[in-house]
Order: structure tokens, then C-alpha cells, then sequence
């Protein structure tokens, strides 16, 4: 069974701190790794990684992969307020038909 | 352009009831997918849909879950008599072939009393 563990659970920074999120999972024949934003109800699209090694960057975020490790960080720099949300990793498998989840990461930053 | 929607975004309903959950897909989406989240959880997988194959059930919790998509657009998903355990955000979310990117709906929050 697909497994999907991150970590922290929950993490409380102030604003311009910079924050590390990590994902670790168990895939059978592992095809992709997401990220996305829950603020509300509906998770946003952040970053899909494929390869090994490769950092994805959109502004302060940035996420890279690491397939030897069977892990993936989110970091997040100079951090604010508007961050704060929980975090999603998902990952999917080849042939796969759906995305495994894992429980997410709160972070709450305060002015 | 439009992207996922949900109706009703909010559904109240005594233990027992049968209710009906709406999403309709971005246009030209060929997959869709039926998830719950619960208070506290992370996103729990229920079905998925791949234009006019055979959908994949394996996340329905029981036989009380069921969903159609008809014409390869809008689905239901149906709870049979409701327990309170049902209560969640029932989220929908659909993808074009390629990327395997998923787009969200903003979600059904459904509590049963």
C-alpha cells in the first residue's frame, strides 16, 4: 500500500522566518511527487517533481526531490502571514488512478 | 476560464438521510476524482473516473458510497443513509490527460446530525 508520511505536523514561525516542510514516502513504481496549498477547502497546485535532484522554484517557494531518500522538502523563505495553510504532499504511481495523500503539515506564521 | 465547482458548498442532514454531492469538471477534463477529507485528516481517496472506462471504487468506504459521472462531465456522489462518521469535506477534483496535474474543487462540507 502507497504511503505518504509528512512532517512536522504543525510548525508556528514569525513573518521573515525561513521554513523547511518534508515528505517521505513508499511508492510502488513511483511516478510523480505534488505539493499544494490548503487554505481553505480546495488544495492549490504548487509544484509537481519528477526527477531527482531538480529544484522547483516560484518565488519564495522551492521544492527539490529525492528519489535515493524517497523524500522531498518544501521550503518556504522570508515567510508571511498569506502562508499560512496546511501543506499537502501527494504522490502518484505509474498506472496509477488517483493521488495518495499524506496528512499534511499546519503552518501558522505570525506577524 | 472556469475551473472546478461544487454544489451545495455546505449540506446539513440528519443520521439516515440520503444525500447527493455535485461537481462539474473543468471542460475537456477527461478524469475526475471523488476525495474526503476529515476534521484533522489528510485527504482520503474515494473514486476516480477516466472517460468511458470502468471507474476505479477501490477508495468507497462502503456500499453506502456510490458516484456516476454521465456523459463523461458532471458527477454525483451518493451517501445512502448517513452516519455521522460521513461528515467531512467531500472534494472533487479533475485532470486533463496530460499532465496528471489535478485541479480542485472548492468542496462540499457535509455534517450529519
Amino acid at each position: 500500500e502507497d504511503k505518504v508520511v509528512q512532517s512536522p505536523l504543525s510548525l508556528v514561525v514569525h513573518e521573515g522566518d525561513t521554513v523547511t516542510l518534508n515528505c517521505s514516502y513508499e511508492v510502488t513504481n513511483f511516478r510523480s511527487l505534488l505539493w499544494y496549498k490548503q487554505e481553505k477547502k480546495a488544495p492549490t497546485f504548487l509544484f509537481m517533481l519528477t526527477s531527482s535532484g531538480i529544484e522547483k522554484k516560484s518565488g519564495r517557494l522551492s521544492s527539490i526531490l529525492d528519489k535515493k531518500e524517497l523524500s522531498s522538502i518544501l521550503n518556504i523563505t522570508a515567510t508571511q502571514t498569506g502562508d499560512s495553510a496546511i501543506y499537502l504532499c501527494a504522490v502518484e504511481a505509474l498506472g496509477g488512478n488517483m493521488l495518495t495523500f499524506g496528512g499534511g503539515t499546519r503552518l501558522m506564521v505570525k506577524p | 476560464g472556469a475551473g472546478v465547482s461544487q454544489s451545495p458548498s455546505n449540506k446539513v442532514t440528519e443520521k439516515g438521510k440520503d444525500v447527493e454531492l455535485r461537481c462539474d469538471p473543468i471542460s475537456g477534463h477527461t478524469a475526475l476524482y471523488w476525495y474526503r477529507q476529515s476534521l484533522g485528516q489528510g485527504l482520503e481517496f474515494l473514486i476516480y473516473f477516466q472517460g468511458n472506462s470502468a471507474p476505479d471504487k477501490s477508495g468507497l468506504p462502503s456500499d453506502r458510497f456510490s458516484a456516476e459521472r454521465t456523459g463523461g462531465s458532471v458527477s454525483t456522489l451518493t451517501i445512502q443513509r448517513t452516519q455521522q462518521e460521513d461528515s467531512a469535506v467531500y472534494l472533487c477534483a479533475s485532470s486533463p490527460r496530460t499532465p496528471p496535474t489535478q485541479y480542485f474543487g472548492p468542496g462540499t462540507r457535509l455534517l450529519v446530525l
